[in-house]
């Protein structure tokens, strides 16, 4: 089980550019999270989806966040234009559902410039 | 809206030492309570979850029990470790609308 997995692990831009952040899921799993973490606010939820549909994007900063996942195995976090404010370790975790736990990526570590 | 307070941190405390991280929440019905566990460089763990009132939770020496009438899921280790130091997070889950986190306590544990 290779876990979760999160690309990059690192990411540095510019304000203003585009940012596209990547997690695959556990194999099997149908619940997929993004959080942000920053030292100011913790870990916040943005968006979860169950079986590849959006259920609660109340937690999505802006309008220039966006998330997608096109299939069971594959999810982006978008952010476009970037802000030197969204500068954060954003996570991916994913679960089975029911009472089985959230499983997390190690995060891509985005600085916004 | 449902929210988790934990002790602000850091925590630093001697290898051995008896350790206490206090956590309450705030949330409507009866959440699952969960502590998560941060290494450096790496997304959370789960260290011991509870999913009713008085269970308690265990796993690798730390221990929290559900307290309903307190609404807190204190974290607690007899005998602390330096692999031990790490930030810790706690969690509740109200149905399935994901995970609410404290902000987290970082514990560090000298030799």
């Amino acid at each position: 089980d290779a876990g979760v997995i999160q690309s990059p692990r690192h990411e540095v831009t510019e304000m203003g550019q585009e940012v596209t952040l990547r997690c695959k899921p556990i194999s099997g799993h149908n619940s997929l999270f993004w959080y942000r973490q920053t030292m100011m606010r913790g870990l916040e939820l943005l968006i979860y989806f169950n079986n590849n549909v959006p259920i609660d994007d109340s937690g999505m900063p802006e309008d220039r966040f966006s998330a997608k996942m096109p299939n069971a195995s594959f999810s982006t976090l978008k952010i476009q234009p970037s802000e030197p404010r969204d500068s954060a370790v954003y996570f991916c975790a994913s679960s089975s559902g029911g009472d089985s736990p959230l499983h997390f990526g190690n995060g891509t570590r985005l600085t916004v410039t | 809206g449902d929210s988790v307070t934990q002790m602000e941190g850091p925590v630093t405390l001697s290898e051995e030492a008896f350790l206490t991280i206090n956590c309450t929440y705030t949330a409507t019905g009866y959440p699952s309570l969960f502590w998560y566990v941060q290494y450096p460089g790496e997304g959370l763990q789960l260290l011991l979850k509870a999913t009713k009132a008085d269970d308690k939770g265990s796993n690798k020496g730390f221990e929290a029990t559900y307290r309903k009438e307190t609404t807190s899921f204190h974290l607690e280790k007899g005998s602390v470790q330096v692999s031990d130091s790490a930030v810790y997070f706690c969690a509740l889950e109200r149905g399935a609308d994901g995970l609410t986190f404290g902000k987290g306590t970082h514990l560090i544990i000298q030799p």
